[in-house]
């Protein structure tokens, strides 16, 4: 069974502050795909990153950088200066590559206020 | 067009009534979903299709009925909900089933009265 844990529940921060939002998740398969999801108040869903199983290089895009430790099955996403805008919730997600692969499997998600 | 659109965005609906919701895509996406997300919690996966055929059924009372008319749209028929179906309602699609990405629409917030 796959799963995504992020135990954070909320996060606040004071803007410029530089936060990491955590994701550790399980599965067996050796192929999958994991996922960050940025839900603003307005309801949608913003795809942020799809990194697969055999990618552990870290991104960076812009305030945003991810870090893929597969040793520690942990997919964590850091925001460097945080602004008011990035306030949100954030969930992690997690894909099997074979079986279940249709289905997007959503951590509880990570409510971050960031205040002026 | 990069955009999954859904309509309509609010819908409020008493138990006795009959509603469908939208969602349409322009990217030749080839698998589309359904997913119903609850206050404070995460997106649920209801329905898969792909290439237009229902793939996956996650056991949904039969009050939720879905379909797929074509590669580019899906409805989600809705009749004799319960007060407890209030949620949000999020479609998405992807080039294809799986892992590719998904792309969300902005959703469809239903309340049961």
């Amino acid at each position: 069974a796959q799963k995504v844990t992020q135990a954070q529940t909320e996060i606040s921060v004071v803007e410029k502050e530089d936060v990491t939002l955590d994701c550790v998740y399980e599965t067996r398969d050796t192929t999958y795909y994991l996922f960050w999801y940025k839900q603003p108040p307005s309801g949608e869903l913003v795809f942020l990153i799809r990194r697969n199983s055999f990618d552990e290089q870290n991104e960076i895009s812009g305030r945003y950088s991810w870090n893929f430790q597969k040793s520690t099955s942990s997919f964590n996403f850091t925001i460097t200066a945080s602004q008011v805008v990035d306030s949100a919730v954030y969930f992690c997600a997690l894909s099997g590559a074979q079986g279940g692969s249709e289905k997007l499997v959503f951590g509880k998600g990570t409510k971050l206020t960031v205040n002026p | 067009d990069t955009e999954v659109t859904q309509t309509p965005k609010h819908l409020v609906m008493g138990m006795t009534n009959k509603k469908s919701l939208k969602c349409e895509q322009h990217m030749g996406h080839r698998a589309m979903y359904w997913y119903k997300q609850k206050a404070k919690k995460p997106p649920e996966l209801m329905f898969v299709y792909s290439y237009e055929k229902l793939s996956i059924n996650e056991s949904v009372p039969s009050r939720f009925s879905p379909e797929c008319p074509n590669s580019s749209l899906l409805n989600l028929h809705l009749h004799a909900l319960q007060p407890e179906d209030s949620a949000l309602y999020l479609c998405a699609s992807s080039p294809n089933v799986g892992y590719y990405g998904y792309t969300f629409g902005s959703g469809t917030r239903l309340t049961v009265v």
